[in-house]
């Protein structure tokens, strides 16, 4: 167990819709990022918060957007959804916010879009 | 552009045979850490090791060894004495700051690995 807690593990929803994904960070730590993995495109960065501030950010569409916060846990919201998002998301903490701190990584959220 | 290269897309092996597992990547940045993770058929992703650039002393952690050669840009991983427990799917990760107050990793397509009894 990493100590990162995701809800929900398992979300199907139709084309169209919004969902959010939620993540729980280690005790302790300030940073989380959020990944997307899916079969065609591998793991991919989104974007990551430290403290409640956004810090950097990757491939993340515009109908999706996140915030951290002030007791650290981070919400994933996607919304209008399309077949293609469907996906592993997985959200994942660490202590700081530098290029040596290993990331832990929780178990994902399975998102179907029918 | 930063990039992680995981030639193989799938291994086989029987147990007790040691295997590699071969990671290649490309970067500008002068200070980096590499990183293998390992997600089994559970699904979570479990950090196995984070190696600098400025170290380039191989690393044994029991049957796991990484391997870290900054002339070839390569960051190998071998299980000796391979388990049916191995088996799962393995990701080299490549630290990005990309002008960036943060970090990201950027991962390889990964290795899957069958080990049979």
């Amino acid at each position: 167990d990493s100590g990162v807690t995701q809800t929900p593990k398992h979300l199907i929803t139709a084309t169209g819709q919004r969902v959010t994904l939620r993540c729980s960070p280690r005790s302790g730590d300030l940073s989380v990022y959020w990944y997307q993995q899916s079969l065609d495109q591998g793991l991919q960065f989104l974007i990551q918060y430290y403290n409640g501030e956004e810090r950097a950010k990757g491939n993340i569409l515009e109908r999706f957007s996140a915030q951290q916060f002030p007791d650290l846990h981070s919400e994933l919201n996607l919304s209008s959804l399309e077949l293609g998002d469907s996906a592993l998301y997985f959200c994942a903490s660490s202590v700081g916010s530098a290029l040596n701190t290993e990331a832990f990584f929780g178990q994902g959220t399975r998102l179907t879009v029918v | 552009a930063q990039k992680v290269t995981q030639a193989q897309t799938e291994i086989s092996v029987v147990e007790k045979e040691d295997v590699t597992l071969d990671c290649v990547y490309e970067t500008r940045d002068t200070t980096y850490y590499l990183f293998w993770y390992k997600q089994p058929p559970s699904g979570e992703l479990v950090f196995l090791i984070r190696r600098n650039s400025f170290d380039e002393q191989n690393e044994i952690s029991g049957r796991y060894s990484w391997n870290f050669q900054k002339s070839t840009s390569s960051f190998n991983f071998t299980i000796t004495a391979s388990q049916v427990v191995d088996s799962a799917v393995y990701f080299c990760a490549l630290s990005d700051k990309s002008n960036q107050a943060g970090t990201a990793l950027i991962f390889g397509k990964g290795t899957t690995l069958s080990v049979s009894s």
